[in-house]
């Protein structure tokens, strides 16, 4: 069974700072896909990055980047320069390569990020 | 950006009673799921849907529980009787393709069962 944790509950950053969110996840796969989404109050789900297990080098989508340690099977999101709009629940999750896209997610972690 | 669209943004009903949520995938989309997610809780899968059968469902999707395409840009589900443990947010996504592709999410539906 594949399993996705969040450890932090909650966390709260000031403007402009960096800000790490850490998951870890369990898998038996050999090809997976890693995700990190942004839930505003609005609950909409929003793909912040998205990480292929097979490659090494880590994704980075502007200001949010990831640290992919697949041995240890960690990934954590790194958001540098917090922005008032960074506020909102993240969600870690886990993808298997192939069959139905199904996603197990961890139970999130809300972000405040204080002016 | 296409955008999947959900229908409607909230939805009260009482107890027993049937409710369809809808969904417009992107219209290229090929795969089609239904995920939901209790307040306060992770968001959780309940069924994928490709090529007009359920690809994988979850055990939440019991038999009160039903999917349908019923033409060429509506995706539903279908509560027979509601419970009201199904309160929830319920999220439609759709995709292109498996594996290297992304999940795009709609906006969700609020249904509150009372």
């Amino acid at each position: 069974a594949q399993t996705v944790t969040q450890s932090q509950p909650e966390m709260s950053v000031q403007e402009a700072e960096t800000v790490t969110l850490s998951c870890t996840y369990d898998t038996s796969e050999n090809n997976y896909y890693l995700f990190w989404y942004k839930q505003p109050p609005s609950r909409q789900m929003i793909l912040v990055i998205r990480q292929e297990a097979y490659k090494q080098q880590n994704a980075t989508e502007n200001r949010f980047s990831v640290n992919f340690q697949k041995a240890a099977k960690s990934f954590s999101l790194k958001i540098s320069d917090s922005q008032l709009g960074d506020t909102a629940m993240y969600f870690c999750a886990l993808g298997a390569q192939g069959g139905s896209e199904k996603l197990v997610f961890g139970k999130g972690t809300k972000l405040t990020v204080n002016p | 950006e296409p955008e999947v669209t959900q229908t409607p943004s909230h939805q009260v009903t009482q107890m027993g009673q049937e409710v369809i949520l809808r969904c417009v995938p992107i219209s290229n989309h090929l795969y089609f799921y239904w995920y939901r997610q209790i307040l306060g809780q992770k968001v959780e899968f309940l069924v994928s849907f490709y090529n007009n059968e359920i690809s994988e469902k979850s055990e939440i999707f019991d038999d009160q529980f039903s999917v349908e395409r019923p033409d060429g840009s509506n995706f539903t589900l279908k509560i027979r009787s509601t419970k009201l443990e199904d309160s929830a947010m319920y999220f439609c996504a759709s995709t292109w393709g498996t594996g290297t592709e992304k999940l795009f999410f709609g906006s969700g539906t609020q249904l509150s069962v009372l």
